[in-house]
């Protein structure tokens, strides 16, 4: 079946750097999306990779491996803004986006 | 604003209710998606429309009705829900469907709460 995995929270502390992890498996591969989603908002886009390597955008970065059905977002110099979910969705074959739960991240200051 | 505008945003309706949830998008795209999204659960893809054609219906109760009638638009219409239906509905459109990298752009959704 098709599965993602990501961790359900993460706390970080303003200006730090934070990783989340994101793995899937999925029934054909068209490409990985991030959303960010604040409480009670629409996700907003993020990044979308495609191919293996670092995208970088900003104090955003996402990564791919497709060999390890594997991604991550790292957000670099936090702000409190940055609280947020963060939502990993890959497109499987079918060019349907597999949604995991999301990754609750709360910035302390 | 991200071009994708819901009403109403926050809806409370009894079992035995027919209301109707409304999406417009504003930037010229061809497919339209409803989600629901409930507390700390996946994002659940309910229906897609690509050229106004429904391409995608995922065992959703017959209950929710999607309509629509042109690119622009699109309508969930609810009848006789349960309190389990509760949960945020999320419009969104693409500029495609069935395309990679084709980004989806969420409206802010409607929050409904069956009573």
């Amino acid at each position: 079946g098709q599965n993602i995995d990501q961790p359900t929270e993460m706390t970080a502390t303003e200006g730090a750097i934070v990783q989340i992890n994101c793995t899937y498996q999925t029934s054909g591969f068209n490409g990985l999306f991030w959303y960010q989603q604040h409480a009670g908002e629409a996700p907003t886009f993020l990044s979308y990779n495609v191919l293996d390597g670092l995208e970088e955008k900003g104090r955003f970065s996402s990564f791919l491996s497709r060999s390890k059905g594997y991604s991550y977002l790292l957000l670099k110099e936090l702000q409190m803004k940055d609280s947020a979910s963060y939502l990993c969705a890959p497109m499987d074959s079918n060019y349907q986006l597999i949604w995991g739960a999301g990754t609750k991240l709360i910035i302390k200051p | 604003e991200t071009g994708v505008t819901q009403t109403p945003r926050h809806l409370v309706m009894g079992m035995t209710n027919k209301k109707s949830l409304k999406c417009e998008q504003h930037l010229g795209h061809n497919a339209m998606y409803w989600y629901k999204q409930s507390a700390k659960k996946p994002l659940e893809l309910m229906f897609v429309y690509s050229l106004e054609e429904r391409v995608e219906n995922n065992s959703v109760p017959s209950r929710f009705s999607p309509e629509c009638p042109n690119s622009s638009h699109l309508f969930l219409h609810l009848h006789t829900l349960q309190p389990e239906d509760s949960a945020l509905y999320l419009c969104a459109s693409s500029q495609a469907q069935g395309r990679g990298g084709n980004t989806i752009y969420f409206g802010e959704g409607s929050w409904l709460t069956v009573v």
